[in-house]
């Protein structure tokens, strides 16, 4: 059974372009929650989406979007990339969003803003 | 404010002994726990669940969990060096997944 999947595993970008990053959940699994994770701040929660719909959205500014399409992948786009974006992406899958599920991690995007 | 705090370490202990790791979380209405395994460099990776109150046990793993004392903890047995990394204690209530900041364990041969 495949994993999660998440491309691309790299990413450098200049500071005030924009980046669309890619999820693949686990075959089955209809939610997919983002977070971004650097050194000083652990894993922060980005957003969470569930059957296309987003049920619930972290404290970041409005630069970071997401969406699902119907076959549960999902995509997240930060526009206006600033150097404080730089850090690793994660994207974990879940069979749903009920709180007795768990949560399973792609490899991450490392995206480095210069 | 949902708060879940983890001694960030390191924990340092020698091959073979037990490994203790605690956490401790603020929302009363918190209703699974998980403990996951990052390696330097590399995605979380889910090593424990639990539910409701009391032991449960994996392999090597074991997690206790106390809701009236708010508090989760991950023994991990017979350590071994290859179980050096962070260890990410994990929060869910009705919306999203909390995270500690984590706990970094160096198990020394």
């Amino acid at each position: 059974k495949a994993g999660v999947t998440q491309t691309p595993r790299y990413l450098i970008k200049t500071r005030g372009q924009q980046v669309t990053l890619s999820c693949s959940p686990i075959s089955g699994h209809r939610s997919v929650s983002w977070y971004q994770q650097t050194p000083g701040q652990g894993l922060q929660f980005l957003f969470e989406y569930f059957s296309e719909t987003q049920r619930n959205k972290g404290n970041f500014p409005g630069r970071f979007s997401g969406r699902q399409f119907s076959n549960s992948r999902s995509e997240m786009n930060v526009s206006t990339l600033e150097l404080g974006d730089s850090a690793l992406y994660l994207c974990a899958s879940s069979l749903m969003t009920a709180p007795n599920t768990e949560a399973f991690f792609g490899q991450g995007t490392r995206l480095t803003v210069v | 404010q949902k708060e879940v705090e983890q001694n960030s370490g390191p924990l340092s202990v020698p091959e073979g002994a037990i490994a203790s790791l605690n956490c401790t979380y603020s929302d009363r209405g918190s209703q699974s726990f998980f403990w996951y395994r990052q390696y330097s460099g590399k995605s979380p990776e889910l090593i424990m669940s639990i539910y409701s109150n009391g032991d449960k046990e994996d392999g090597r793993f074991a997690a206790q969990l106390n809701k009236a004392s708010q508090y989760v903890s991950l023994l991990i047995r017979d350590s071994q060096p290859s179980d050096s990394a962070t260890y990410l204690c994990a929060v869910r209530g009705y919306s999203t997944l909390t995270f500690g900041k984590g706990t970094m364990l160096l198990v020394s041969p």
